[in-house]
């Protein structure tokens, strides 16, 4: 199994502001996802990562809002830009295994104040 | 959308008694996960049983798949008060490995 680092694990931001989080892995991986989880609900994924391409948002998620790089196979970001409470969430980056399984890392859980 | 949805939202057993959750979702699949997550952290990988498969066991846990019913079940047996915890299922439908969540079963297991 992959083991995923993700960095910050908590944050408390100003309105208005952004914040990046990064997450690493301990080995090498096409693809890469990031997950939103709002308050009380279940997870939502927000765009997938390649490395190599730019990332695939989905629907209700755009770029300039949550911009993502992957600059190797290890690594990734992702931005929450122009923050507002309603951002507030945890946000969990996630690899796919050799046997299609998919794990997480532990999350950044933000809150904007 | 091919999410899932599970049953219960909230489960509260007391410990030593087996605890089931269901999940259903509405289009054909790949491969159906379970995840648990503690206290709103990471999520766990639990099991993965693909669409081919119809029952695979892990330690306590059991998870059965009915693709004619597109419903899946996790069974804890034994429950523990360290299983207390939100447990989730998960579709993958395509060869882009995206996920689809249900909302959750969130599980209290009383010493």
């Amino acid at each position: 199994s992959a083991v995923i680092s993700q960095k910050p694990s908590r944050d408390i931001c100003q309105r208005g502001t952004s914040l990046t989080i990064q997450c690493q892995v301990d080995s090498q991986v096409t693809m890469m996802f990031w997950y939103r989880q709002q308050p009380g609900q279940s997870l939502t994924l927000i765009a997938t990562a390649n490395q190599g391409s730019e990332a695939t948002y989905e629907s209700g998620f755009v770029i300039d809002k949550f911009p993502i790089s992957r600059p190797n196979l290890t690594f990734s970001t992702l931005t929450v830009s122009n923050m507002s409470p309603e951002d507030s969430s945890i946000y969990l980056c996630s690899v796919v295994g050799e046997y299609t399984e998919a794990f997480f890392g532990q999350g950044t859980r933000l809150t904007v104040v | 959308s091919q999410q899932g949805e599970e049953d219960p939202q909230a489960l509260s057993i007391q410990e030593g008694e087996n605890a089931t959750m269901n999940c259903s979702y509405k289009t054909s699949i790949n491969n159906l996960q379970w995840y648990r997550q503690n206290s709103g952290r990471g999520l766990v990988h639990l099991i993965l049983i693909r669409s081919n498969e119809r029952e695979k066991h892990s330690g306590r846990l059991r998870v059965t798949l009915d693709t004619s019913k597109k419903s899946s079940s996790l069974l804890i047996t034994a429950s523990r008060a360290a299983d207390t915890a939100s447990y989730f299922c998960a579709v993958s439908g395509g060869s882009n490995y995206k996920l689809t969540f249900g909302k959750g079963t969130l599980l209290t297991v009383n010493p």
